[in-house]
Parts: C-alpha cells; sequence; structure tokens
C-alpha cells in the first residue's frame, strides 16, 4: 500500500531555518516525482513544486522559486522541503504527493503545520 | 494558466445533485485537470482524473465531464460524507495551478 509519513507539526520564530519531510513506502520511490503543496490557514491549495528523487531533477513554481528548497534522500525514501528563514507568512499545512506517472497527485501526506510567531 | 470554480459555496441537501464548474483561462492540454476533495483536517483525496476518469475506491456519483476550457464535477446523489470542499487543479502545463475551491455544505 502507498503511504506517504510526514513529520511532526513544528513552531518556529521568524528567521530561524527549518526542514519537514515525507518519507515514501510501499511503491517503487525513486521512480515517482513527490511534490509540496501549501495550504494556509482558512485558504485554497498552492503547488510549490516538484522533484524526481532518483535524479533530483526539481521544478519550483515562480512564486515559490528562491524562497524554499526540496530536496531527497533515496537511501531513506525520503522528500525535504526547506527554508533557511522562516517569515510569519510562511505558517501553513504542507502536504506532499506523489505525482502518478500521467501527472496529478494521486497519494498524500497527512500534512505538516508549520507555525511561525515571534 | 488560472483556474475558476464556481460557485463558490453550494448550500445542499442529501440526495441532492451538485454541479461544481472549473474554467479555465487557457487551454488545457490533453484535459490533464483533476478533482480533489479535502474534508476539515485532512489532505486532499484525489476523485478524478483526465477530467472524466474517477481515481481508484471512487463512487459512481461522482461524475467529471468537460474539455478545453470548461470542466465539470458532478456529484448525482449527495450522501452525507460528500460535504466538503472540491479543488480543481490542471496538470498539463508547469506550474501547476489549483482553482480556488468549492465549498459544498449542508443546507
Amino acid at each position: 500500500e502507498v503511504h506517504l509519513a510526514q513529520s511532526g507539526a513544528e513552531v518556529k520564530k521568524p528567521g530561524q531555518s527549518l526542514r519537514i519531510s515525507c518519507q515514501g513506502s510501499g511503491y517503487s520511490f525513486s521512480t515517482y516525482w513527490i511534490g509540496w503543496v501549501r495550504q494556509r490557514p482558512g485558504e485554497g491549495l498552492e503547488w510549490m513544486g516538484v522533484i524526481f528523487p532518483v535524479d533530483s531533477d526539481t521544478k519550483y513554481s515562480p512564486s515559490f522559486q528562491g524562497q524554499v528548497t526540496i530536496s531527497a534522500d533515496t537511501s531513506i525514501n525520503t522528500v525535504y522541503l526547506q527554508w533557511n528563514s522562516l517569515k510569519v507568512s510562511d505558517s501553513a499545512m504542507y502536504y506532499c504527493a506523489r505525482r502518478d506517472y500521467n501527472g496529478y497527485d494521486d497519494y498524500w501526506g497527512q500534512g505538516t503545520l508549520v507555525t511561525v510567531s515571534s | 494558466l488560472v483556474l475558476t470554480q464556481s460557485p463558490g459555496t453550494l448550500s445542499l441537501s442529501p440526495g441532492d445533485r451538485a454541479t461544481l464548474s472549473c474554467g479555465a483561462s487557457l487551454k488545457i492540454n490533453n484535459d490533464y485537470l483533476a478533482w480533489y476533495q479535502q474534508k476539515p483536517g485532512q489532505a486532499p483525496r484525489l476523485i478524478v482524473y483526465g477530467a472524466s476518469t474517477r481515481a481508484t475506491g471512487i463512487p459512481d456519483r461522482f461524475i467529471g465531464s468537460g474539455s478545453g476550457t470548461d470542466f465539470t464535477l458532478t456529484i448525482s446523489r449527495l450522501e452525507a460524507e460528500d460535504f466538503a470542499v472540491y479543488y480543481c487543479q490542471q496538470y498539463g502545463s508547469s506550474p501547476r495551478v489549483f482553482g480556488p475551491g468549492t465549498r459544498v455544505d449542508i443546507k
């Protein structure tokens, strides 16, 4: 069974760094793209970017280019989303999602809540 | 490419038919349009892909249709578990874009 397990909720201060994770199981991890989606409280879904773990080819939405870094470690079937300097506006739920070979997001992680507050 | 969804909120009763619309500012390549359902406190769930193909395990009361720039998700007879927010997403070009969502709530 395909499963994406995300790391737990985080509370950080503005300016701090953070890396959250998404570990895949139940399928050939390296050969599927995995993406990240942001959802601010009470708002809709925003596509952030995607990575192909086997070669770390990464594509970002223009809105998130330079704001975050997506990376992967195939030895532990894990994809990461990283910030170097968090802002209050980064407070949101973040979901990872597996991209089917045809391009739609077929399996989703449970979400990681990030709260940034001074 | 921008996606719009209408209406913003649909207030219906169990057993009613729900019709949700998704419009694209440009033609979506290969009709690569997906619909997702999201319930409070849960991750989104894939309902339909390729504009009209139901995802695994999705009941046949969910019907996707449309092509080009205009797409529809119809829920033929609403059941209690269908009250949720529905998002359309295009995956025919980069960057991926979601619509703003349609909330289906109980009248």
